[in-house]
C-alpha cells in the first residue's frame, strides 16, 4: 500500500536553532501533502497544505514566516521551523494524499518529535 | 469550532466484545468520512472510510455506519481484540477538497 516516509522521527534541539522535517511518499506521486501538529491528547491540527510547484496554503494564524514549507517535487515536501522555541515543541505529522481528485483518504508518515529546549 | 466531534475520550471494551466509537459533525457538505487508528509516537493509520452515498461499509471486523441526517458516524470493531488499543480519530472532507477535519480522537482499551 501508499507508504508516507519522515524524518527525522525526533529532534531535540537549542532554542534559536532552525530544524528541517522532511516528507516523502514512497511508492506514489503526492501533488498534495499536509502538514499536521498535534499537541497531547489533543487532536491533529492542519497547519498547511503544500502543493508541488507552488506555494503552501496556510491555515489561519499559522505563521508562513516561522513554519516554511517547500513541496519542490511530486515526492517531497519539507517543514522547516525557523528560529524554534520551546512553544514550538510539538509532534508534526505530513500526510499525503493520491492524485486524480476524488474521495481518497491521505496516508501519514509516523511524525517527528521536536523538543527545544 | 470543531466541524467533527468525538465526545468519548476514551473507551474500554473486553476481549472479544464490540467496540463502538461515535463521531459527530456539523457540516453537512461533507460528503467523504474516514476513521484512521494511532498508536503512541506514530502517525495515524488509515482503517476504513465511506462516502455520504452508502449508510455502512465494512471490512473485516471493521464496520462504519454512516447517519447523515443526525450527523452522525460511529466505527464497529467485532470481536474487539487487545491490539486494537489504540486511539481512533474521525475525520470528514468535502468530495475533491484537500483539507481533512478531524476528531479529538478516542482512546480506545481493549481488555484480555
Amino acid at each position: 500500500g501508499a507508504v508516507v516516509s519522515q524524518h527525522p522521527s525526533w529532534v531535540i534541539c537549542k532554542s534559536g536553532t532552525s530544524v528541517k522535517i522532511e516528507c516523502r511518499s514512497l511508492d506514489f506521486q503526492a501533488t498534495t501533502m499536509f502538514w499536521y501538529r498535534q499537541f497531547p491528547k489533543q487532536s491533529l491540527m492542519l497547519m498547511a497544505t503544500s502543493n508541488e510547484g507552488s506555494k503552501a496554503t496556510y491555515e489561519q494564524g499559522v505563521e508562513k514566516d516561522k513554519f516554511l514549507i517547500n513541496h519542490a517535487s511530486l515526492t517531497l515536501s519539507t517543514l522547516t521551523v525557523t528560529s524554534a522555541h520551546p512553544e514550538d515543541s510539538s509532534f508534526y505529522i505530513c500526510s499525503a494524499r493520491l492524485g486524480g481528485g476524488g474521495n481518497q483518504p491521505q496516508h501519514f508518515g509516523d511524525g517527528t518529535r521536536l523538543s527545544i529546549l | 469550532d470543531q466541524q467533527v466531534k468525538q465526545n468519548s475520550p476514551s473507551l474500554s471494551v473486553q476481549e472479544g466484545r464490540i467496540s463502538i466509537l461515535n463521531c459527530d459533525y456539523t457540516n453537512s457538505m461533507f460528503d467523504y468520512f474516514l476513521w484512521y487508528k494511532k498508536y503512541p509516537a506514530e502517525g495515524p493509520t488509515f482503517l476504513i472510510s465511506i462516502s455520504s452515498i452508502k449508510d455502512k461499509n465494512e471490512d473485516g471486523r471493521f464496520t462504519v455506519f454512516l447517519n447523515k441526517s443526525a450527523k452522525h458516524l460511529s466505527l464497529h470493531i467485532v470481536p474487539s481484540q487487545p491490539g486494537d488499543s489504540a486511539v481512533y480519530f474521525c475525520a470528514a472532507s468535502q468530495y475533491n477538497f484537500n483539507k481533512f477535519y478531524f476528531g479529538s480522537g478516542t482512546k480506545l482499551n481493549v481488555k484480555p
